[in-house]
């Protein structure tokens, strides 16, 4: 069984732009959700999406946006730029919410995204 | 707010050497807490989930514990390949408190030869 895939692995952007990353999940998980890594900060979330509506959001500026399609894979959006927004973002599937406590995360691998 | 703090940051064994890796945490109505494992460059990989005090969960080297206030992941006799990032996660939300799902910044396990 596939597991969750993100792309691209690596993205290196400048301050004022926008970038995209994908995820698609694992086959027949309906939720996906975003998180944001940094070494300090450790995991925090950005958003879940579940059948194309998003269900939770996180305490980031609207600057952070995702959406769901129909087959379930995801797209989050960065737009402007700024140079703390280097991080690693990770992409978790499940069958259920994330906040379904029998409904452990499966995640990607991630995109490093860095800002200059 | 719910809070999870994991101790210590870092942590050097020999390989043998076994000890325990803990995961403190304050919250409204515990639900769940889950424990992940994450290698360098890699997304964190589940191992664990716990739901009530006194629960305890094991795969191979690893076993995982709950208390009311906290959770240890013992590592027994580790190896090399042990090596990785632990993650705890603590899901909370009792009646009338929104869910929440609160991930501490984990131990940084190096085991050597």
């Amino acid at each position: 069984k596939a597991g969750v895939t993100q792309t691209p692995r690596y993205l290196i952007k400048t301050r004022g732009q926008q970038v995209t990353l994908s995820c698609s999940p694992i086959s027949g998980h309906r939720s996906v959700s975003w998180y944001q890594q940094t070494p300090g900060q450790g995991l925090q979330f950005l958003f879940e999406y579940f059948s194309e509506t998003q269900r939770n959001k996180g305490n980031f500026p609207g600057r952070f946006s995702g959406r769901q399609f129909s087959n379930s894979r995801s797209e989050m959006n960065v737009s402007t730029l700024e140079l703390g927004d280097s991080a690693l973002y990770l992409c978790a599937s499940s069958l259920g919410s994330h906040l379904d406590r029998n409904s452990p995360l499966h995640f990607g691998n991630g995109t490093r995204l860095t800002v200059t | 707010e719910d809070q999870v703090t994991q101790s210590p940051e870092a942590l050097r064994l020999q390989e043998g050497e076994s000890s325990s890796l803990n995961c403190s945490y304050t919250v409204s109505g515990l639900r769940g807490l889950f424990w992940y494992r994450q290698d360098p460059g890699k997304g964190p990989e589940f191992l664990f989930t716990l739901y009530s005090a006194g629960e305890e969960k094991e795969k191979e080297r690893l076993k995982a514990t709950l208390t009311k206030k906290e959770s240890f992941l013992h590592i027994t006799a580790p190896k090399p390949e042990d090596s990785a990032t632990y993650l705890c996660a603590v899901l909370g939300g009792g009646t009338g408190t929104a869910s929440k799902l609160t991930f501490g910044t984990g131990t940084r396990l190096q085991v050597t030869l």
